[in-house]
């Protein structure tokens, strides 16, 4: 079956451009998860959606990123006014809800701020 | 604050070695321990996961051990070969709640 899908696989923005990242997850996984990854660091957590449940947004590290889930299925990550400092792979993930459940990660967006 | 430490960053082993990377954390709601393997590149995959109520779980050449009471557990790669070379991120989980990764474990296993 399908993993998670992830577009584009690769962007490059102009600084102070909007850009919008799209995450596919698998079919009947409630749970979804952002993560960022600079390059040859760890996963930095973004947010969580969990089923409809209130999102945890508390790894957004500003105003300018959002995120949201539509029919908690489809997720956008909008990050506005980009900055060097965002250039980074973006990382999706679902899982089913429930304990002990795999985390499925996607293949990323890498980001490219110019 | 970082609710999962991992250590070391980075690791060298010869081939047919052990590597051993160890995790602490803090937050006792955590109910689940999966370990993930990330090629460059690539997104994490999951390798092997533990439960709390074991302490020992061996999948082929991977072993986790947990230690409850002092909230540690480790990764044993037992006959390391140059394909393990990859980047290994411990994680804990509390039910509901979101995935905490580790920093990230470099590993590279020299033929």
């Amino acid at each position: 079956g399908a993993g998670v899908s992830q577009s584009p696989s690769n962007k490059v923005t102009e600084k102070g451009k909007d850009v919008e990242l799209r995450c596919d997850p698998i079919s009947g996984h409630t749970a979804l998860y952002w993560y960022r990854q600079s390059l040859g660091q760890g996963l930095e957590f973004l947010i969580y959606f969990q089923g409809n449940s209130a999102p945890d947004k508390s790894g957004l590290p500003s105003d300018r990123f959002s995120a949201e889930r539509t029919g908690g299925s489809v997720s956008t990550l909008t990050i506005q006014r980009t900055q060097q400092e965002d250039s980074a792979v973006y990382l999706c993930a679902s899982s089913l809800a429930g304990k002990g459940t795999e985390a499925f990660f996607g293949q990323g967006t890498r980001l490219t701020v110019v | 604050q970082q609710q999962v430490k991992q250590s070391p960053q980075s690791l060298i082993v010869q081939k047919g070695g052990i590597s051993i990377i160890n995790c602490a954390y803090e937050n006792t709601a955590f109910d689940y321990f999966p370990w993930y393997q990330q090629f460059p590149g690539k997104g994490p995959a999951l390798l092997i996961a533990i439960r709390p109520d074991v302490s020992e779980k061996k999948e082929g050449r991977f072993t986790i051990s947990f230690n409850k009471s002092a909230k540690q557990f480790s990764l044993h790669i037992m006959d390391s070969q140059p394909g393990d070379s990859a980047t290994y991120f411990c994680a804990a989980k509390a039910a509901g709640n979101k995935l905490t990764f580790g920093g990230g474990t470099r590993v590279l296993v020299k033929p």
